[in-house]
């Protein structure tokens, strides 16, 4: 059984670039959240996605938005980037509502 | 914001078992009881999660008061590799209420 996989493992973007990162979700998993850790923070909720379609969002702006694919793997992608977005981006997937397991992260670094 | 309360930090012997608690005295009826963990710099592991009874499994034990306002987890033999930082959390499991919410947890620090 594969676990949650995520793409890239570290990326440098500067302020106003757009960036999309990638979520494989764990084999018969069709629910996946994103969330973000800034630096000595615990991980903040952004969004969920089940079965293809937004299901519940945290207190981010509209520049973060996602994209979940018939297979269940999924996109987050951030639009005009900000210094404040430098953190460990986090996919958890999920069957339904049960436990969320999470991917190892991608860390963004805005300059 | 939390709905649950962590003491910062503690420490214990490498062996013995790590005794971890945590606060939860507004959880509703159908909030369960979930415990995360994540070693630094990796993805937060999922260890537990209980309702009102006491649950166990491979990783560890958690303790549910019967008031449901405090439980408590348990690693039974820790081990060096137990070090990280424990997040208590309480979830509902339907809706798009049932997101994680992350307090700042309590890191525990296993000494040889």
């Amino acid at each position: 059984e594969t676990g949650v996989t995520q793409s890239p493992t570290h990326l440098i973007k500067t302020r106003g670039q757009q960036v999309t990162l990638r979520c494989s979700s764990q084999s018969g998993h069709n629910t996946v959240s994103w969330y973000q850790q800034a630096l000595g923070q615990g991980p903040q909720f952004i969004f969920q996605y089940y079965r293809e379609e937004e299901n519940g969002r945290g207190n981010f702006p509209p520049r973060f938005s996602g994209l979940q694919f018939p297979n269940y793997s999924s996109e987050l992608n951030v639009n005009a980037l900000e210094l404040d977005d430098s953190a460990l981006y986090l996919c958890a997937s999920s069957s339904g509502q049960a436990e969320q397991y999470f991917g190892p992260g991608t860390r963004l670094t805005v300059t | 914001d939390a709905k649950t309360t962590q003491p910062p930090s503690m420490d214990c012997a490498e062996g013995r078992a790590a005794n971890l608690p945590c606060n939860h005295s507004t959880i509703s009826g159908n909030e369960y009881v979930y415990w995360y963990r994540q070693i630094h710099s990796q993805g937060p592991q999922y260890i537990i999660h209980g309702l009102k009874n006491n649950e166990t499994n491979e990783m560890a034990s958690l303790i549910i008061t019967e008031d449901r306002k405090s439980s408590t987890l348990i690693l039974p033999h820790a081990t060096l590799r137990d070090t990280a930082v424990y997040y208590c959390i309480v979830r509902v499991r339907a809706g798009a209420n049932s997101k994680l919410t992350f307090g700042k947890g309590i890191t525990l620090s296993v000494r040889p």
